[in-house]
């Protein structure tokens, strides 16, 4: 596609529920990655895919969130068991290069009640 | 931890005037650095960027200037427009790494 595209936009999750969120990059795009931002905040980073290869995920904030991108495209941002706290905007952003300027998605508003 | 703040956390100028949104990073060993537009239910949209190598590097209507010396960046935006209205984030990266480290942004906001 010509952008990234994440759903669903929004996403309301009682405590407890499990989450998955799905990210497709822009066709073509070897770096995928996830950051999670909290309202006012800047973007923080998640974990980072090169291919199918999750070559980081030191900022996943506990072993519930986890991320996945099988077949080097798409990728799916799963979160078990919500708490409150996970409350919060969930962007992907894809590029061509490791080095090169992200182009985000949208992003996916998740909201723990 | 090493982090990228912002001076002004809301500003508001006059359409037609020009803009600067400032920002100072901590970690000297970053190399790279960009500039985001974030709208009201959008994600970041990339405008500019420029690498420690240069200390000036001019868009459309934007300039970034980067002095590593007081390891301080800025952005620059000539005749700002009503659409140039949203939030806005520096975001620095250092050799061999990926991550980016954002700020907590500025509000730029133009009055007609």
């Amino acid at each position: 596609g010509a952008g990234v595209s994440q759903s669903p936009r929004y996403k309301v999750a009682k405590r407890g529920q499990d989450v998955a969120l799905r990210c497709d990059p822009i066709s073509g795009h070897v770096s995928l990655f996830w950051y999670q931002q909290a309202l006012g905040q800047g973007p923080e980073f998640l974990t980072y895919f090169q291919n199918e290869a999750q070559l980081d995920k030191s900022g996943l904030p506990s072993d519930r969130f986890f991320a996945e991108r099988p077949e080097g495209s798409v990728s799916t941002l799963k979160i078990q068991r919500t708490q409150q706290e996970d409350s919060a905007v969930y962007l992907c952003a894809s590029s061509l290069l490791t080095a090169s300027g992200y182009t985000f998605g949208s992003g996916t508003r998740l909201t723990v009640v | 931890g090493e982090s990228v703040g912002l001076h002004l956390p809301t500003l508001s100028v006059q359409e037609g005037d020009n803009s600067i949104i400032n920002c100072a990073y901590s970690n000297s060993a970053s190399d790279y650095f960009i500039w985001y537009k974030q709208e009201s239910g959008k994600g970041p949209q990339f405008i500019i960027d420029i690498r420690s190598n240069m200390d000036k590097r001019q868009g459309q209507r934007v300039t970034v200037l980067l002095n590593k010396t007081v390891k301080h960046l800025s952005l620059q935006i000539a005749a700002t427009q009503p659409g140039d209205s949203a939030v806005y984030f520096c975001a620095e990266t250092g050799p061999g790494t990926y991550k980016y480290i954002f700020g907590t942004g500025t509000r730029l906001k133009v009055l007609a």
